[in-house]
């Protein structure tokens, strides 16, 4: 079955510092994949889109890059700010149907 | 641009009951889409929505209803209300177009007691 992995411990970096993410996935072949940022009782919000045939795309201080051969996805926030802390979701699309498949997403914490 | 609203906030029920949960979407949006975030379980598909017609359905009992009304809005129903269907439940809306991002509002916490 499909499954998609972040890490589930909650990250902790200092202020200044960029925050890595991981999202790894087996038994997909998604045709694109999405980063949201989710705070305490909202909805997601929507950061980045990167399509299967893209390698790497950014946004302001956020990076992200895809690599189907590893089936992998890392998500970059440099220059990390306490603004940033929040708990940030991948979800994948296959090309067919329009369904987002999340992960657990991982919780960022970010200190002065 | 106004984002995708949904009512009611917060609904609380008991069990055996009946919800209705509404959505309206980003102006020009046509699909929408409906997932559920239970706690520990994170955020499963529910029901996608298109032109009026369901599109697709997430691994769901069919006490999960919806549809799609002209103006694009859209509307959850969930029969027979069950202790484990407290969730947030999250609407999402994107442009027709192949590819484009799924934006979300924030959500109507169902309670069930």
């Amino acid at each position: 079955s499909q499954k998609i992995e972040q890490n589930s411990e909650a990250l902790n970096i200092q202020e200044g510092k960029t925050a890595t993410l991981t999202c790894n996935y087996t038994n997909y072949s998604p045709a694109y994949l999405q980063w949201y940022r989710q705070d305490p009782g909202r909805g997601p919000v929507f950061l980045l889109l990167i399509r299967e045939n893209e390698k790497e795309k950014r946004k302001e201080r956020l990076k992200v890059t895809f690599d189907t051969t590893l089936k992998q996805s890392l998500f970059h926030i440099t220059a990390s700010q306490p603004a940033d802390s929040a708990t940030y979701l991948c979800a994948l699309r296959g090309a067919a149907g329009n369904k987002l498949t999340f992960g657990g997403g991982t919780r960022v914490l970010v200190k002065p | 641009e106004a984002g995708v609203t949904q009512s009611p906030t917060h609904l609380i029920k008991t069990r055996g009951q009946q919800a209705t949960l509404r959505c309206s979407p980003i102006s020009g949006h046509t699909s929408v889409y409906w997932y559920q975030q239970a706690l520990g379980l994170g955020l499963q598909f529910l029901l996608w929505y298109d032109e009026g017609e369901e599109r697709n359905r997430g691994n769901f009992p069919p006490r999960f209803s919806g549809r799609q009304f002209p103006n694009y809005s859209s509307e959850l129903n969930v029969n027979a209300l069950e202790l484990e269907d407290s969730a947030l439940y999250l609407c999402a809306s994107s442009g027709g177009t192949v590819g484009q991002p799924q934006h979300f509002g924030d959500g109507t916490r169902l309670s069930i007691l």
